[in-house]
């Protein structure tokens, strides 16, 4: 079945360490995006990317980074820049204009 | 400039009764919108969409949702809330009509729904 996979799904993070959260696709897809999203809180916007090998910062996007190599991933990094890390972070991706096909999420906390 | 308005935090019904959650929106041009649906620890489903068809429009587990343009409202609705219905709800909007316009998410609806 096509769809989205996030990886993995709780990871813990040390203070000052860089992490990566894994997102893959095989909807072809061309579009792909990547949400914050905190307790009460709607989706927040981190990255997104229309095609490969380019990407936009989104509103959020300080002390994180991202990479586009491949059509089927794109995964994100959240550097120890980002001072506030633990979240629940979402990967989606987008074909048509009628919205978007979302992952199942990876929960990062800070210990 | 786009924007949406969950008017609800929270909304609790008993089981069996009817669901409503309110949306409104701003947008410059025709929207798009969707409601989509999160259960916890989840990603989001989509549940329904408006793409400028018919405004009553139906989505999955029972669930639809009414554009009236002069209100600027794309309430959903339910008859009769099911236990497995309790999720945060999300309504989003969206200008464009490509897969690459951004979308604006509102802030959420937490459903409970009491035995």
């Amino acid at each position: 079945d096509g769809g989205i996979t996030q990886s993995p799904k709780y990871l813990f993070r040390k203070e000052g360490q860089n992490v990566t959260l894994s997102c893959e696709q095989n909807l072809n897809h061309d579009a792909m995006y990547w949400y914050r999203q905190d307790p009460g809180q709607g989706l927040r916007l981190i990255y997104y990317s229309q095609i490969v090998n380019d990407f936009q910062k989104g509103d959020i996007a300080e002390g994180y980074s991202v990479s586009r190599e491949k059509k089927e991933s794109f995964p994100l990094t959240v550097t120890s820049a980002q001072k506030n890390p633990t979240a629940f972070y979402l990967c989606a991706s987008r074909d048509s204009p009628y919205g978007y096909t979302f992952g199942s999420g990876t929960r990062l906390t800070v210990v | 400039a786009q924007s949406v308005t969950q008017l609800d935090s929270h909304v609790s019904v008993s089981e069996g009764t009817p669901v409503l959650l309110r949306c409104n929106y701003s947008s410059s041009y025709s929207p798009s919108l969707f409601w989509y649906v999160q259960h916890p620890n989840k990603g989001l489903q989509l549940l329904l969409k408006y793409t400028s068809a018919a405004t009553l429009v139906k989505g999955i587990n029972g669930f639809e949702a009414e554009f009236k343009k002069s209100e600027t409202s794309f309430h959903l609705t339910k008859p009769s809330a099911h236990m497995s219905d309790a999720a945060e709800y999300f309504c989003v909007v969206s200008d464009g009509r490509t897969s690459y316009d951004k979308v604006i998410f509102g802030p959420g609806t937490s459903l409970s729904v009491i035995p």
